[in-house]
């Protein structure tokens, strides 16, 4: 089983559309959390990180569940910029990043 | 400013050369990375610097040579690369949190744009 799995997709949304992203991770001792995205030919960008209770930034809503080593992305009112790679990242140890595989969005007008 | 720089952007080797590919970051980050990524595929670890030390190489074949010369900097030296070594190396770079004076954890990791090469 790979530590961090994603579904690649591509996810096809129209503008204003919401869609959401889900990750599962294997290491039930990680204990921190990240969505990066990385354009293509570009380097990953921290989007944000993702907090037991939740978090929000602006049209982006992150949530953790322990219990169920779930991680979930939603997006909201997708914009065509908004188009990318999406990973999902979990620390594992001290210093250790494990990037998931990446779920594609395509937003289209 | 959270600009870590890398350089070159491209880099084309022969399997019998020797390059280095360099990073730079002037954030005061104490720990600096090396990432390999393969198209489609995501970052994968190669080694971590703590502090200027060699503190995890992920069983990386000895081709690969890190070196991190100060605070700043960090090198990747290449010799007798394959093919299959072709792919964007990232070079990353973060805090290290402290709790008691004790390196306790490790915050936001920054990336450079990263050195795309092709080894033929």
């Amino acid at each position: 089983r790979k530590e961090v799995e994603q579904d690649p997709g591509p996810f096809n949304v129209p503008e204003g559309a919401t869609v959401a992203f889900n990750c599962t991770y294997s290491n039930s001792a990680s204990q921190s959390f990240f969505w990066y995205r990385q354009d293509c030919r570009k380097e990953p960008k921290l989007l944000m990180s993702v907090y037991s209770s939740g978090n929000e930034d602006g049209r982006f809503t992150a949530q953790l569940n322990r219990a169920s080593q779930y991680i979930s992305l939603l997006i909201r009112d997708s914009k065509l910029s908004d188009s990318a790679t999406y990973l999902c990242v979990v620390k594992v140890g001290f210093q250790k990043l494990v990037f998931g595989t990446g779920t594609r969005l395509l937003v289209s007008p | 400013d959270t600009e870590v720089t890398q350089t070159p952007k491209h880099l084309v080797m022969g399997m019998t050369n020797k390059k280095s590919l360099k990073c730079e970051q002037h954030m005061g980050h104490r720990a600096m990375y090396w990432y390999k990524q393969k198209a489609k595929k995501p970052p994968e670890l190669m080694f971590v610097y703590s502090y200027e030390k060699l503190s995890i190489n992920e069983s990386v074949p000895s081709r690969f040579s890190p070196e991190c010369p100060n605070s700043s900097l960090l090198n990747l030296h290449l010799h007798a690369l394959q093919p299959e070594d072709s792919a964007l190396y990232l070079c990353a770079s973060s805090q290290i949190g402290l709790r008691g004076g004790k390196p306790d954890y490790q915050e936001t990791q920054y990336f450079g744009p990263g050195t795309r090469l092709l080894v033929l």
